[in-house]
């Protein structure tokens, strides 16, 4: 069964500051997704990554895949506080089943 | 158009009373799921059915029970209700098929409250 994991668990970060938060996964997984939640709304998508060495970009978060380690990364560059919510990692099992990681809650203060 | 929508959005009860959940979804997709996420935000499967049938069923006790009338509906009735059951539960749709990678579209949730 695929397990997931994300850290950290909760990240605070001044504004202009770059960080990355990591994904770990355990198994085989199709691909690998990116998604976004604010507080009381549901999840937003915001990367997929289909093979090894991909790497995609929207604005200020930039996202990137390696299949022979099992990790996926989200880079943060020059943070502003419009990016605090939480950050979910999700790998695919058995072709359908989407396992989400625990989740990143971040925090970008000034 | 909301392309995945659930009802209600909010959901309190007593214990003991039996509800459910409406999910549809207008894109087409040929898979859906249920999702519980815990007070902690942790998200977890419980739930997938593809074009009708039940194709994953978690460790879930079966006072759940999902049911599909079609491929654009999936509903979650809920039996017996308990204060653990207090979650915010969330439906997705994704289209699920060999060499298309669709992302999973996600409800606004609904947040269950047992007292």
């Amino acid at each position: 069964e695929l397990k997931v994991e994300q850290n950290p668990l909760f990240l605070s970060m001044q504004e202009g500051k770059n960080y990355t938060i990591y994904c770990n996964y355990s198994t085989t997984s199709d691909r690998l997704y990116w998604y976004r939640q604010d507080p009381g709304k549901s999840l937003e998508s915001l990367f997929v990554l289909l093979s090894n060495g991909a790497v995609k970009q929207e604005g200020r978060l930039m996202a990137s895949l390696d299949t022979k380690a099992r990790l996926s990364t989200l880079h943060i560059t020059a943070a502003v506080h419009d990016l605090s919510a939480t950050y979910f990692c999700a790998g695919v099992y058995n072709t359908d089943k989407l396992i989400f990681g625990t989740g990143t809650r971040l925090q970008v203060f000034p | 158009d909301t392309a995945v929508s659930q009802t209600p959005k909010y959901l309190v009860t007593q214990m003991g009373n039996d509800k459910s959940i409406k999910c549809e979804q207008n894109l087409g997709h040929d898979t859906m799921y249920w999702y519980k996420q815990d007070s902690k935000k942790f998200l977890k499967i419980m739930f997938s059915y593809n074009n009708k049938e039940l194709i994953i069923n978690e460790t879930v006790p079966n006072r759940f029970s999902p049911k599909s009338p079609d491929k654009a509906h999936l509903n979650l009735h809920i039996n017996s209700l308990e204060l653990g059951d207090s979650a915010v539960y969330f439906c997705a749709s994704s289209q699920v098929w060999r060499g298309v990678d669709t992302e999973a579209f996600f409800g606004q949730g609904t947040r269950l409250t047992v007292v």
